[in-house]
Formats: structure tokens, sequence, C-alpha cells
């Protein structure tokens, strides 16, 4: 069955950089196109970020655009979230989310296939 | 982008009651909705995708209903363990975008 483990998550002070990753399991990873979710303490889940299938096709969210990267490593079953220059507004629990399809076009549904999420606490 | 505009932001209702959460869309996007619930320190489990369809293993009382801007997840009688926080989550483009949730309590 589908296995997503994230990990990488920690305390890091304002302005720093961390680097977020998902391990893949249960199913052909470089089929899929990934999305990173993230829900802040006692808030709402938003969406970070997609990645198609073969990496060639990136989208963010306005909020975390020019500070995160998110990437895939298709040889490691390996997706990434690259966070440089943290605000304190970035402290979430981070979901590594399978897409339903190879999200190398117009759509990138979701199912049920989540993690179990990373915490970042981004503090002084 | 898109967005969910989802009410109320909480409930509160008795065991046996039917329950009903609506999402609103800023634009058309046919039936490309997803409802999922939510406990507290879990990740959120699917029950409704594509507007209407129940996911494998969950209790029919769960319904999802609509299209196009308006859509509804409906508990029709309410049980102990759907004590849990709903969203409501578009996915017509690539830019992914949840509702503000729905918290149910007893």
């Amino acid at each position: 069955q589908v296995q997503l483990v994230e990990s990488g998550g920690g305390v890091v002070q304002p302005g720093r950089s961390l680097r977020l990753s998902c391990a893949a399991s249960g199913f052909t990873f470089s089929d899929y196109g990934m999305h990173w979710v993230r829900q802040g303490p006692g808030k709402g889940l938003e969406w970070v970020a997609v990645v198609s299938y073969d990496g060639s096709n990136k989208y963010y969210a306005n909020s975390v655009m020019g500070r995160f990267t998110i990437s895939r490593d298709n040889s490691e079953n390996t997706l990434s979230l690259h966070m440089n220059r943290l605000r304190t507004e970035d402290t979430a629990v981070y979901y590594c989310v399978k897409g339903l399809g190879s999200c190398g076009g117009a759509r990138c549904a979701t199912r049920g296939d989540w993690g179990q999420g990373t915490l970042v606490t981004v503090s002084s | 982008d898109i967005q969910m505009t989802q009410s109320p932001s909480s409930l509160s209702a008795s065991v046996g009651d039917r329950v009903t959460i609506t999402c609103q869309a800023s634009q058309d996007i046919s039936n490309s909705v997803n409802w999922y619930q939510q406990n507290p320190g879990k990740a959120p489990r699917l029950l409704i995708y594509d507007a209407s369809n129940l996911e494998t293993g969950v209790p029919p009382r769960f319904s999802g209903s609509g299209s196009g801007t308006d859509f509804t997840l409906t508990i029709s009688s309410l049980q102990p363990e759907d004590i849990a926080t709903y969203y409501c989550q578009q996915y017509e483009n690539l830019l992914l975008s949840f509702g503000g949730g729905t918290k149910v309590e007893i």
C-alpha cells in the first residue's frame, strides 16, 4: 500500500533554512505528481507546492513563492521541500500528498494518500 | 486562484441529527471537490471525491453533492465518532485550495 513518510522538521530561527523530505513507497513514484500541504497550529489546511511526475513542472502558493523549492529524486523515491528565509508564519505541520496522476497537465487531484506530517517550528 | 468558502465554521449537533456543511467556489469547478475529515494530530482522511463519490470504507451516512460552484457534505445521522473538523478541497487546477474548515461538536 502507499506509504509516505516525512522527515526533517524541527525548530529553526527566522531567516534560516530547512529541508524536508518525504520517502515514498508502495507505488511507482516516478509516475505521479506530488504536493506539499501545511497546517499551522490551530489553523486550516494550506496548499504549498506541487511537482509533476518528472520534476519538469512546479507551482507554488503565493505565500512561499521565491522562498521554497519543491523537488524530487525519482531514483530515490524521495520528494523534498527546500525552505529558505523562514518566517514565524511558516510554523506548521507539513504533509506530503500523492497526486492522482502524473500532474503534467492542468490538474493534479489528490485522494487519500497523505503522510503523517512533520512539524516545523520557526522561532527565535 | 480559486477560493473555497466553507460554512459554518463550527456547529453543535446531537447524536442522530442530520448535519450539512456547504462550500462555495469562487468560479465554476465542475465536480472537482474532495471532502476530508480530520481529527486532532492526525492527517486528513478522504471521505468524498469528485463531489459525490464515497471513498471505500467510509460509512454510507456520509454523502456529497453539488457541481459548478456549490457543494454540500451531509452526515445523515451524526455519530459520536464523527466529531472532527471537515474540509472541502478543490482540484480543478494545479493550485489546490481548501475551505476554512467546519468543526463538528456534539
